[in-house]
């Protein structure tokens, strides 16, 4: 099988703008979940999907939002980006909530 | 709370010696417990996971890890660290009822000297 696929792998861009960052979990996977690592703060959960419905939320602002499609697909957006928000975003998926999370590469994000 | 310790930071062996990596959590139910790889620009790679059952879980790459319920505490061993073992190690912690909101220590940083 597969693993988890991140696109695009690397990223700049400039604060104020807007980011979408996609994910495609293992076949026949229906939970996704995003975090996101930098080195003062490690990995941190953002949101958990499942079944195109977001089952938890971690602390962070709105500006961070997901989304779910039917084909199990998420992608993530974060807006008005500050310079904190430069990080790796891993995208994990599984069978159901609470099973063995399987992570894709990464896509790594650098705000100017 | 829910945390995840990871007391060392970085620890430095020799090629060939054993390693044990320390994790210690708090969870407020029966935790799903797991050690995960990362080597530099890369993902997470599951390394082992503990759900139920026996305390002493075998993973990949020779890896090891025992649960010690009283101890909270989720240890990752090796006899015999290869060169290519060098790269961070996180632990995590999760449950059902919290679905993958899992729980990562801060890592610990492997260096393997030849």
């Amino acid at each position: 099988k597969a693993g988890v696929t991140q696109t695009p792998r690397y990223l700049i861009k400039t604060r104020g703008q807007q980011v979408t960052l996609s994910c495609s979990p293992i076949s026949g996977h229906r939970s996704v979940s995003w975090y996101q690592q930098t080195p003062g703060q490690g990995l941190q959960f953002l949101f958990e999907y499942f079944s195109e419905t977001q089952r938890n939320k971690g602390n962070f602002p709105g500006r961070f939002s997901g989304r779910q499609f039917s084909n199990s697909r998420s992608e993530m957006n974060v807006s008005t980006l500050e310079l904190g928000d430069s990080a790796l975003y891993l995208c994990a998926s599984s069978l159901v909530g609470g099973d063995t999370q399987y992570f894709g590469p990464g896509t790594r994000l650098t705000v100017l | 709370a829910q945390s995840v310790t990871q007391p060392d930071i970085h620890i430095t062996v020799s090629e060939g010696a054993s390693l044990e990596l320390r994790c210690n959590y708090s969870y407020g139910a029966t935790p799903y417990l797991f050690w995960y790889v990362q080597s530099p620009g890369q993902g997470l790679q599951l390394l082992l996971k503990y759900f139920s059952g026996d305390t002493l879980v075998q993973g990949i790459k020779g890896f090891e890890a025992e649960f010690k319920r009283s101890q909270s505490s989720f240890n990752l061993r090796k006899p015999s660290v290869h060169w290519s073992d060098a790269a961070e190690y996180f632990c995590a912690v999760g449950a059902e009822y919290t679905g993958n909101q899992f729980y990562f220590g801060t890592g610990t940083s492997l260096t393997v000297i030849p």
